[in-house]
């Protein structure tokens, strides 16, 4: 069946310094979306990448989905305290069904 | 804000009781998921409706059920809870399918004692 694995699990970095999340499928997906959620907060959806080896930004985020549609990766330039939470990244398992990476967690430290 | 709005913000339980928890949706959706995360995982999906009938359901057992509204605001029901229950459970409205942006309310916060 298919799996999709998100790493790292936990990123610590010092305000200033880039951030990549990853997730990797055995797979082709379909389409992704990416997700962030502060602590203590509910998800809040960042962006949709659609077509292969499309790259979306939106200002300091950088989105990218494979050539082969089995990869995307969230690039985050000179975090800020600002970004902490936890990224997820979603894709459509069926028509139905959203599901859901298991997070990487960042911390920024000031 | 996303427009979305569930209720209660807590709750606390014991197991064997059932729960009963509540969704808004953006005004203009008409399908509804539903979601439990439990502490520091990412969201399961349960199930989802669309114009009140259930359109899609993930791998939850049937004493997780739901309803919609012809407002397509919904409903979650849990029976006979369990101590796994316990989690942050979360609806998203949208237009449509997968495809389309998923918005979050709040969650409620279900305790199973």
């Amino acid at each position: 069946g298919q799996q999709v694995m998100q790493i790292p699990q936990y990123q610590h970095v010092q305000e200033g310094e880039d951030f990549t999340t990853y997730c990797n499928s055995s797979t082709t997906l379909s389409n992704i979306q990416w997700y962030k959620q502060r602590p203590g907060g509910h998800p809040v959806f960042l962006i949709q990448l659609v077509k292969s080896g499309e790259v979306k930004k939106q200002k300091r985020l950088t989105f990218q989905f494979g050539e082969a549609k089995k990869n995307s990766s969230l690039h985050i330039t000179a975090t800020q305290t600002t970004d902490v939470g936890t990224y997820f990244c979603a894709w459509g398992a069926s028509a139905r069904q959203l599901t859901f990476g298991s997070g990487t967690q960042l911390t920024v430290l000031p | 804000e996303t427009g979305v709005t569930q209720s209660p913000t807590h709750l606390i339980k014991t197991r064997g009781q059932q729960v009963t928890l509540r969704c808004s949706s953006q005004s203009g959706h008409n399908t509804v998921s539903w979601y439990q995360q439990a502490l520091g995982q990412g969201p399961q999906f349960i199930f989802q409706y669309y114009r009140e009938e259930e359109n899609g359901r993930g791998n939850f057992p049937p004493r997780f059920s739901g309803l919609q509204f012809p407002n397509y605001s919904s409903e979650l029901n849990v029976n006979a809870l369990e101590l796994d229950d316990s989690a942050l459970y979360l609806c998203a409205s949208s237009l449509g399918g997968f495809k389309d942006t998923q918005y979050f309310g709040p969650g409620t916060r279900l305790t199973v004692l």
